[in-house]
């Protein structure tokens, strides 16, 4: 039973524009929602999390867009760079408690 | 100067050894724990130590062993190995319970069962 999504297994993106990473979950009860982002043969980096009580996170290039009623949130990178090209893991949350990942999202940037 | 140490980076090994993976964090942090990536590419908890003591303990065989000396340090060690415990096995760390959402990752260790 996974209880975060993401459906999208790649996504390629020009080098310039937006990328836009996608994720759904099913446990209403999570409070945090968080993007870590791996490249190959390096452990997952912590990038950017936003709580449940606010829509919107901002972090330089780099915002998370939380929307709780469609239990849907979303990564967006722009302008996008090479340095991008990664796998980038949905995860969420409870205060104290165990971080459930997403399966990733492979994202390449085309030069 | 790195963060989260694991040791070894790949292990090959066959069926029905022990083995012992490392893991050491010079973050001073009060939290570690131990995630199991499949071939699947989902990304588990195993355990989680807070000050040395287990907080989490996922369903796990147990044949699998957390042991936390200090709290700079969460070693893994896994009896009588399976082919399915093959997996890239990784140690985390977080500041504390409360911010247990921002977790430091090692590099990971590939274990091969054969």
């Amino acid at each position: 039973d996974q209880q975060v999504k993401q459906n999208s297994p790649s996504l390629s993106v020009q080098e310039g524009r937006i990328s836009i990473l996608n994720c759904d979950y099913t446990n209403s009860m999570f409070d945090y929602f968080l993007w870590y982002k791996k490249y190959p043969a390096e452990g997952p980096t912590f990038l950017i999390s936003i709580s449940s009580i606010k829509d919107k996170n901002e972090d330089g290039r780099f915002t998370v867009f939380l929307n709780k009623s469609a239990k849907h949130l979303s990564l967006h990178i722009v302008p996008s760079q090479p340095g991008d090209s990664a796998v980038y893991f949905c995860a969420a949350t409870t205060q104290y408690d165990k971080i459930i990942f997403g399966k990733g999202t492979r994202l390449h940037i085309l030069p | 100067d790195t963060a989260v140490s694991q040791t070894p980076k790949y292990l090959v090994t066959q069926m029905g050894n022990d083995k012992s993976i490392k893991c050491e964090q010079n973050l001073g942090h009060d939290t570690m724990y131990w995630y199991k990536q499949d071939s699947k590419k989902f990304l588990k908890i195993m355990f989680s130590y807070n000050n040395k003591e287990l907080i989490i303990n996922e369903t796990v065989p147990n044949r699998f062993s957390p042991k936390s000396p200090d709290k700079a340090h969460l070693n893994l060690h896994i009896n009588s190995l399976e082919l399915g415990d093959s997996a890239v096995y990784f140690c985390a760390s977080s500041q504390d319970r409360g911010r247990g959402y921002e977790q430091y990752f090692g590099p990971g260790t590939r274990l091969t069962v054969t």
